[in-house]
């Protein structure tokens, strides 16, 4: 079975202030981990995945498998950052895509 | 332009009255996928298919028809609506897996929200 835990639901912060989004996953095999966001009012759009081991908007995620964790960081954040965060897994087949529960980020002034 | 599309985008009805959500990806994604999203509970898979006449159940399948005629329309029947089953749902499609790639990235639709009365 696969699991996506997000513990936080609500994070706030400070613009300019560090921000670590915390996602944990149970997998048996093999994952591949993404990251989701969904701006107010807005349809799911994809942030990174671990794959690329890319940044974007400023946020970077290390997949850390010792750990089973795939934690989203951005050094300074940003108002436009405010928006509902989704850690989602993929196993090896493919066929199911889940998710966490979602953190939502405020950023504020 | 490629996305997917949902309609309608807006739903109130009343319990036991059937409906259907249609979703429509012009990508040729052979993958399709309905999830419902709840406060405190993220999205949760209802139905997916990985190609045309093949459908598969999700995590909370109950109380939704699903059906894939057609590559680009993956319509989601509610037969007998429910006021647990108000909701935001979410369409989804993708390409499938091919050997070297990582094509899990899926595309979302806008959402349909859902009442039940």
């Amino acid at each position: 079975a696969q699991r996506v835990t997000q513990p936080e639901k609500l994070l706030s912060v400070f613009k300019g202030a560090p921000v670590e989004l915390k996602c944990n996953y149970s997998y048996s095999g093999s994952p591949e981990l993404f990251w989701y966001v969904q701006y107010s009012r807005q349809r799911l759009q994809l942030l990174l995945r671990h794959i690329s081991r890319e940044s974007i908007k400023g946020f970077t995620a290390d997949l850390n498998k010792g750990e089973t964790s795939f934690h989203l960081k951005k050094p300074f954040a940003q108002e436009e950052d405010s928006a509902m965060y989704y850690c989602a897994l993929s196993g090896t087949s493919g066929s199911r895509l889940t998710f966490g529960e979602g953190t939502q980020l405020t950023v504020n002034p | 332009e490629a996305q997917v599309t949902q309609n309608p985008r807006y739903l109130i009805t009343v319990t036991g009255k059937k409906l259907t959500v249609t979703c429509s990806q012009n990508m040729n994604h052979e993958y399709m996928s309905w999830y419902r999203q709840d406060p405190g509970l993220g999205l949760r898979q209802i139905y997916y298919s990985m190609n045309v006449e093949v459908t598969d159940k999700g995590d909370v399948p109950e109380g939704y028809k699903v059906s894939r005629k057609e590559k680009r329309n993956f319509p989601l029947i509610l037969e007998s609506p429910s006021p647990n089953q108000t909701s935001l749902y979410f369409c989804a499609s993708r390409t499938v897996r091919t050997t070297g790639q990582h094509p899990y990235e899926q595309y979302f639709g806008p959402g349909t929200r859902l009442t039940v009365t």
